[in-house]
């Protein structure tokens, strides 16, 4: 089955603690991307990727890290979280161009504490 | 300005109305235009996608789109409580080409 794999679903932890999100798709996609989902601000981009090797920062870059050393995997890295990152975390692929859908994982609900 | 907005909502329709859901868009070369539909904490869903001016119809939805006044819309007929969603409308293939772009979403209740 085509899909996009996100991990956890749910992360409780303490501000400071690193922590990683992982996200993997099977349909072979160029693009990949991060955004987080806060109340009344819609989705908003945090790091995008349209090859390996190639990211560039979204809208809300800071207090993250991603990378792309494989075209399937696209991890969300938080160093040192912080409250204000309490977010609900979705990622996301599309196939190259500018006309291609972007299809999204489950999403991963973070608590930041 | 913002890069995508919608009206801000909530709207509320009558089971059976239309509903009539808007967006602007500030970058002009900007290629594609998604309407996506999110439920509460569930991940957003594709429902219209629309490249060119005019009006593309999917069975009860019709996607509108004007690239001179940089404006998209979306119409829901025959509305059911089970639209009842958060409608996101997202563009694609501007100055910043790989780059989807969301709008903040608008509510939307269908009441029976």
């Amino acid at each position: 089955e085509a899909q996009v794999t996100q991990n956890p679903r749910y992360l409780i932890t303490v501000t400071g603690k690193k922590l990683t999100v992982t996200c993997s798709q099977n349909m072979n996609h160029e693009y990949m991307s991060w955004y987080r989902q806060d109340p009344g601000l819609g989705l908003r981009q945090i790091y995008y990727s349209m090859n390996v090797e190639v990211t560039d920062k979204g809208d809300v870059p800071e207090g993250y890290k991603v990378s792309r050393k494989e075209k399937r995997n696209f991890p969300l890295i938080l160093e040192s979280p912080s409250p204000n990152q309490t977010s609900l975390y979705f990622c996301a692929s599309s196939p190259a161009g500018p006309r291609t859908e972007a299809f999204f994982g489950q999403g991963t609900r973070l608590t930041v504490v | 300005q913002k890069e995508v907005e919608q009206n801000s909502g909530p709207l509320s329709v009558p089971e059976g109305a239309i509903a009539s859901l808007n967006c602007t868009y500030s970058d002009r070369v900007s290629q594609s235009f998604f309407w996506y539909r999110q439920y509460s904490g569930k991940s957003p869903e594709l429902i219209m996608s629309i490249y060119s001016n005019g009006d593309k119809e999917d069975g009860r939805f019709t996607a509108q789109l004007n690239k001179a006044s940089q404006y998209v819309s979306l119409l829901i007929r025959d509305s059911q409580p089970s639209d009842s969603a958060t409608y996101l409308c997202a563009t694609k293939g501007g100055t910043s080409y790989g780059k989807l772009t969301f709008g903040q979403g608008t509510i939307l209740t269908v009441h029976p």
